[in-house]
């Protein structure tokens, strides 16, 4: 994998159900997966930074993994809200300090 | 704390017109990065900057692009005689340091629309 990839583009899902989406990235020269949550006309909001294989991080309903081996990582979201409607951006942090994001995923959670 | 502020927020130029983007990063924070949004493409990585010295810039494009970050005063994105081809959400994103697990912290962008 040479870019950052998120799949998919973009999803449906009903109030209350739980969904999951992925990120990819190159594993060679990886030092950090950062995922952001971005509301239409907001600022991209800050989830989460992991670097190590493995890595689980939780923050209320919303958890992602990371598997640095194969190079990529899940971000859930556990009784969705309509409030959870946003684009969720992931992006591998390599050597330098720059961020490349993938295209994001658009979740849209229906009452 | 007052997050990552830009101004303008919406910024309208004619083909030829300079474009100025300012940025002032979240208090004690003196890393700054831009990056531009084109129409129906993600976030890419234009220039990093710490005070009064770019590290990377690597992704802004060769001519009419340029970016300071004074001592004092915001970070400006300055696009010199602007095409259509700029039009774009250019977004600031600021942090305190530069290691691995420094998060950016992003401001709300502006809408730069060339006519």
């Amino acid at each position: 994998i040479l870019n950052v990839e998120q799949s998919p583009q973009s999803l449906h899902v009903q109030e209350g159900d739980s969904t999951n989406f992925t990120c990819s990235f190159p594993s060679s020269n990886f030092y950090a997966l950062h995922w952001y949550r971005w509301e239409t006309a907001k600022s991209p909001e800050a989830l989460f930074v992991m670097t190590l294989n493995g890595d689980e991080k939780k923050k209320g309903r919303i958890s992602a993994t990371l598997n640095t081996k194969e190079g990529y990582s899940y971000l859930y979201i556990k009784g969705s809200q309509p409030e959870d409607s946003a684009t969720y951006l992931c992006a591998s942090k390599a050597a330098g300090n720059k961020l490349t994001f993938g295209g994001g995923t658009r979740v849209l959670v229906k009452p | 704390n007052a997050g990552v502020m830009q101004n303008p927020r919406h910024l309208v130029r004619r083909r030829g017109q300079e474009a100025r983007l300012r940025c002032s990063p979240m208090k004690g924070h003196s890393h700054v990065y831009w990056y531009r949004q084109l129409p129906e493409e993600g976030l890419k990585f234009m220039v990093y900057l710490q005070k009064e010295n770019i590290i990377d810039e690597s992704g802004m494009p060769k001519e009419r692009f340029s970016a300071e970050f004074p001592k004092e005063g915001p970070s400006i994105l300055r696009i010199q005689q602007v095409v259509r081809g700029d039009s774009a959400a250019y977004f600031c994103a600021s942090s305190p340091a530069r290691g691995v697990l420094e998060t950016q912290y992003f401001g709300p962008g502006t809408r730069l629309l060339v006519l």
